[in-house]
């Protein structure tokens, strides 16, 4: 069974700092790799998808990349903000696996003012 | 487009009841999931359908647990009997094509609570 995994579960920093967030993926033979982002009680909202022709992907201060030789995915946030404080999932899009997706278990993040 | 849609936002039902879950994808994706989310197991893929057809419902954890697409834009996620367990939220999500072309789009989510 394909495998995705975050690292760290959680991360507090302080407001401003630049952070990453690490994924990985115990599978290459991926198609898409997408980063979420949920508030708590509410839905997921997609962050960044990068197709796996492509090696990252940029939405404002966020970057994502994706290094499907070595099974890994950042989620580079810059200059963080307290409205980043969200728990970040990324999910893998396994050629095995058509158009499911894998979730990773996340990662929650706290921005401190 | 006003994204994935679902209904209700919350539920609160008695152990026993018949619980219905409604969806309605984005006009123009062929392809529709539904997840449950639990702190306990994370999101879970019950069953995803292809053009209305059901292509993997492994995921569906008993025959309490029913799904049918009846067109493009509708789909329910059906739960007769509820229990106490089934208490999650569950996500409803559409994607343009295969492989996640375009990425997941998912609804807000159906908050359930059995008790």
């Amino acid at each position: 069974k394909q495998e995705v995994t975050q690292i760290p579960a959680a991360l507090s920093v302080p407001e401003g700092e630049n952070l990453v967030l690490n994924c990985s993926f115990t599978d290459s033979a991926i198609y898409n790799l997408q980063w979420f982002r949920q508030d708590p009680g509410k839905g997921l909202t997609s962050l960044l998808l990068i197709q796996s022709s492509q090696r990252e992907q940029t939405s404002g201060r966020l970057n994502a990349s994706l290094d499907k030789s070595s099974g890994r995915s950042t989620l580079y946030i810059a200059a963080s903000q307290p409205g980043d404080s969200a728990t970040y999932l990324c999910a893998a899009y396994l050629e095995t696996s058509g158009s499911r997706l894998t979730f990773g278990e996340g990662t929650q993040l706290t921005v401190n003012p | 487009d006003a994204g994935v849609i679902q209904s209700p936002r919350h539920e609160v039902t008695e152990m026993g009841q018949e619980v219905t879950l409604r969806c309605k994808p984005i006009s123009g994706h062929d392809y529709l999931f539904w997840y449950r989310q639990t702190m306990m197991r994370g999101l879970e893929l019950l069953i995803y359908f292809n053009n209305n057809v059901p292509i993997d419902d492994s995921g569906m954890p008993e025959d309490r647990f029913s799904a049918k697409m009846p067109n493009a834009s509708f789909s329910t996620l059906k739960i007769q009997p509820s229990e106490p367990r089934d208490s999650a939220v569950y996500f409803c999500a559409s994607s343009l094509a295969a492989g996640g072309a375009g990425g997941y789009t998912f609804g807000s989510g159906t908050r359930l609570t059995v008790v």
